[in-house]
């Protein structure tokens, strides 16, 4: 299967700071990727979809200001917290998408997620 | 609007036996996409299984399997002989098919599976 790769995988930051999460496709080109969040023992809820040179598409009350998504090539997206807090901390996870056959619809595949912790 | 419902948020068994997690959906799309992922405390979400609207067959692979019944809504997974090692949380999902937003997932809220030795 396809591979998708995030960096870092854990990354600890004190308030105020800003941090750039990595997400790569290894193996394929990815039309599409997203961003999800999930809290602890939460489900994941998705942040927003980019398409490789445009800008990013943010789900209801994700601030774009704050979450700025690049999707510059088919193989790389990143996410950067901008003035992260404490609220931020969360497990990041990012996919990337393709579209398969009929049987098998559109294709994602999962990175393998980026605890972000802010102190 | 899509939905998914797994009402189940955790189950505990006891080793050796099946165990059966529920997920409901609902969608407005004649053609959508099913899945199943296991997530354990690494985090790392794990494809289990899709499952298309038009496919209604049952599916095994090994101990696991599937029942997909579009009457109800339903899309079941069952571990047959449950072990330790399958203690995570399993999320159920579903996937749009067209408009902007093509492939996003809507996830449930996931069932906590703890297996005891």
């Amino acid at each position: 299967g396809a591979v998708v790769s995030q960096h870092p995988s854990w990354v600890i930051c004190k308030s105020g700071t800003s941090v750039k999460i990595e997400c790569r496709s290894l193996d394929f080109q990815a039309t599409t990727m997203f961003w999800y969040r999930q809290f602890p023992k939460q489900s994941l809820m998705l942040m927003a979809t980019s398409n490789e040179g445009s800008k990013a598409t943010y789900e209801q009350g994700v601030e774009k200001d704050k979450f700025l998504i690049n999707h510059a090539s088919l193989t790389l997206s990143t996410l950067t917290v901008t003035s992260a807090h404490p609220e931020d901390s969360s497990f990041y996870i990012c996919s990337g998408g393709r579209q398969g056959s009929l049987f098998v619809g559109y294709e994602q595949y999962f990175g393998p997620g980026t605890r972000l912790t802010v102190t | 609007a899509q939905k998914v419902t797994q009402a189940q948020t955790e189950i505990s068994v006891v080793e050796k036996e099946d165990v059966t997690l529920d997920c409901v959906y609902e969608t407005r799309d004649t053609t959508y996409y099913l899945f199943w992922y296991k997530q354990p405390p690494s985090g790392e979400l794990v494809f289990l299984i899709r499952r298309n609207s038009f496919d209604e067959q049952n599916e095994i692979s090994g101990r696991y399997s599937w029942n997909f019944q579009k009457s109800t809504s339903s899309f079941n997974f069952t571990i047959t002989a449950s072990q330790v090692v399958d203690s995570a949380v399993y999320f159920c999902a579903l996937s749009e098919t067209r408009g902007s937003t093509l492939g996003r997932l809507y996830f449930g809220r996931g069932t906590q599976l703890t297996v005891w030795p």
